[in-house]
């Protein structure tokens, strides 16, 4: 089966902070996406990415940035949370030609004071 | 501006009857369209897809039916199970520069089945 996982399922940070959201997959996946999901808003793309060290802006990608220094892993970064950005945080991960079939992790629920 | 649009947040069917989810796009470049169902405090998991050059495509209880030019697409659940009981979320799939993928989803229906 396909693992993606997230390093954390909560966590409480402060206003400010920098903050990192780490995600592995096993499957050798190229893609990688970070997506958020807010009540009412539905899942809105912040990042991807097709290779190593590639990265492409989603919808909403003010505020954030992201690793990918490994094929395995893909990191998100709040370089200076804010409270806007508490929200559940999902990391996925696709074959290059997945079309759409990504597998998702367990999210992370990200909260900021 | 929402690409993907699901204009229920919610649907209440009885079980054994037929659930009918409904989902609407306006960009013509989507070339693949997806439904994921999500458990709360899970993530989304793979449901069933359609390519565009297909009106439908059919998995067990679950069919999804395409309307290019209505840009249109709905996913049929029959019969309803209690277990189906999730949100459920349309996405559709647009080539990026890059020869990769990028995938948009709508906001998502919360559909309860009732035993």
């Amino acid at each position: 089966d396909v693992k993606v996982t997230q390093s954390s399922r909560y966590l409480v940070k402060r206003t400010g902070e920098k903050v990192f959201l780490e995600c592995v997959q096993d499957m050798d996946h190229e893609n990688m996406f970070w997506y958020r999901q807010d009540p009412g808003l539905g899942l809105r793309l912040i990042y991807f990415s097709y290779d190593v060290k590639m990265k492409e802006k989603g919808d909403i990608p003010e505020g954030y940035s992201v690793s990918r220094e490994k094929k395995e892993r893909f990191s998100l970064i709040l370089e200076s949370a804010s409270t806007n950005q508490t929200s559940m945080y999902l990391c996925a991960s696709s074959l290059w030609q997945g079309r759409g079939t990504a597998f998702f992790g367990q999210g992370t629920r990200l909260t900021v004071v | 501006d929402q690409q993907v649009k699901q204009n229920s947040p919610s649907l209440s069917v009885q079980e054994g009857r037929i659930s009918i989810l409904n989902c609407d796009y306006t960009n013509s470049m989507f070339d693949y369209f997806l439904w994921y169902k999500k458990y709360p405090a899970e993530g989304p998991t793979f449901l069933i897809s359609i390519s565009s050059i297909k009106d439908k495509n059919e998995d067990g209880r679950f069919t999804v039916f395409l309307n290019k030019s209505a840009k249109h697409l709905s996913l049929h659940i029959v019969p309803s199970q209690p277990g189906d009981s999730a949100v459920y979320f349309c996405a559709a799939t647009t080539i990026t520069g890059a020869g990769s993928y990028q995938l948009t989803f709508g906001k998502g229906t919360k559909l309860s089945v009732i035993p």
